[in-house]
């Protein structure tokens, strides 16, 4: 199967730090990934879309200085959430593109700042 | 432009009773429909797609282009059914799915 993983799956910080997460394809490789966020019982919102060698692509109203993400291989992707400010607690998906239109999702990291 | 609705946020049924969750797209070309599947605590997962007409768990979605519909049903509910829907629309390309706000399904026993 497809299978993704994220790391970590929980992380507590102050506000002001800048905390990674990081999306792998375990196996199978990924040329797109996927970044949403969810707030709790709410749909999936999309935030960017990571292309790998190239700069992502984010979706109006996401600040793309805050949100920062890198592609750097075929099976990895990660976001920084630099200064992260209490607002920005929430629950961080990546999904990643295997073939054709099929995505398959990450566990899920939940964020939160202090 | 590409929009998914699901007009019911919660839908309660008890078991054993029919279930339909519904979905509706706008989109100008040839659609790929999906329906992804949350259950509590545990990831978004593929629950079928309309290409793979197929049947999962019991359910099953076909879709209306006439409609431009996708709707999810099930003869029988089970209570291991309770779980989000999501109805995903996909583009071509680099395009991201598309996903509709989701519905709460709630079986009672």
């Amino acid at each position: 199967g497809a299978v993704v993983s994220q790391h970590p799956s929980r992380v507590i910080c102050k506000s002001g730090t800048s905390v990674k997460i990081e999306c792998r394809s375990l196996d199978f490789q990924a040329t797109t990934m996927f970044w949403y966020r969810q707030f709790p019982k709410q749909s999936l919102m999309l935030m960017a879309t990571s292309n790998e060698g190239s700069k992502a692509t984010y979706e109006q109203g996401v600040e793309k200085d805050k949100f920062l993400i890198n592609h750097a291989s075929l099976t990895l992707s990660t976001l920084t959430v630099t200064s992260a400010h209490p607002e920005d607690s929430s629950f961080y998906i990546c999904s990643a593109r295997r073939q054709g239109n099929e995505q398959f999702f990450g566990p899920g990291t939940r964020l939160t700042v202090l | 432009a590409q929009r998914v609705t699901q007009p019911e946020k919660l839908l309660s049924v008890f078991k054993g009773a029919p279930v339909e969750l519904k979905c509706n797209y706008s989109y100008s070309g040839s659609p790929e429909l999906f329906w992804y599947v949350q259950y509590s605590r545990q990831r978004l997962q593929l629950l079928l797609r309309h290409i793979s007409r197929e049947s999962i768990k019991g359910f099953t979605a076909d879709l209306n282009k006439g409609e431009t519909s996708f709707h999810l049903k099930k003869p029988f509910a089970q209570e291991e059914d309770s779980a989000m829907y999501y109805c995903a629309l996909g583009g071509s390309g680099n395009t991201p799915l598309v996903f509709g706000k989701g519905t709460r399904l709630s079986v009672i026993a």
